[in-house]
């Protein structure tokens, strides 16, 4: 069992809707949760960086991470086709270097 | 968010030769730099962890010899592959972060895509 799992896809909305990504890990000593956002060929963008459980928002994105079912969620609102990219949740130790991702999800925002 | 470069972007170069990537911080002192590596359509594997002025700590079945890392400065990492094969081929990319506390963010590069020919 992979550490953190993240539904590959792809997923394909059309623009306007909410789009709901999703991870789940079985390590509960994650503490730190991150969403990246990946374009073609490039390096990942860091969207969100939350702390323990809660809720996050930043303009039309809301991270969400549940602790207690070992699941974090990223949101956004009014999705638009800049949103097409691939996203991945990553998630640290307290106390280590290593960022563990999942595998992404591809997503696509159609017009 | 803090920028890291990533150079070259692209690099095909022939079956035996060594080539080098440069990850550079712009705007900020990396103590720490990452180095993964990602196949079409998954997600990026580490491949090792430098700190400034220390060896690399390599990930499990990664060969050291084969991918050099240096991190000489608090803004400069390179990873060399040497003797490239076929195989080798992929997408490069390098993260850095701030200070030695891991409570930090990890800013990538634009990464490096490595044909091998």
């Amino acid at each position: 069992q992979k550490e953190v799992e993240q539904d590959p896809g792809p997923l394909s909305v059309p623009e306007g809707a909410i789009v709901s990504l999703n991870c789940t890990y079985s390590n509960s000593a994650f503490q730190y949760f991150m969403w990246y956002r990946q374009y073609s060929r490039k390096g990942p963008e860091l969207l969100m960086y939350t702390y323990s459980s809660g809720n996050k928002e930043d303009g039309r994105f809301t991270a969400q991470v549940d602790k207690s079912s070992k699941y974090i969620s990223l949101f956004i609102r009014d999705s638009q086709p800049s949103d097409s990219a691939t996203y991945l949740c990553a998630m640290r130790v307290q106390g280590a270097q290593k960022l563990v991702f999942g595998q992404g999800t591809r997503l696509t925002i159609n017009p | 968010g803090a920028v890291v470069s990533q150079h070259p972007s692209r690099v095909i170069c022939k079956s035996g030769t060594s080539v080098k990537i440069e990850c550079r911080s712009l705007d900020f002192q990396a103590t720490t730099m990452f180095w993964y590596r990602q196949f079409p359509k998954q997600s990026l594997m580490l491949m090792a962890t430098s700190n400034e002025g220390s060896k690399a700590t390599y990930e499990q079945g990664v060969e050291k010899d084969k991918f050099l890392i240096n991190h000489a400065s608090l803004t400069l990492s390179t990873l060399t592959v040497t003797s490239a094969h076929p195989e080798d081929s992929s997408f490069y990319i390098c993260s850095a972060q701030t200070g030695t506390f891991v409570n930090t963010e990890a800013f990538f590069g634009q990464g490096t895509r490595l044909t091998v020919v």
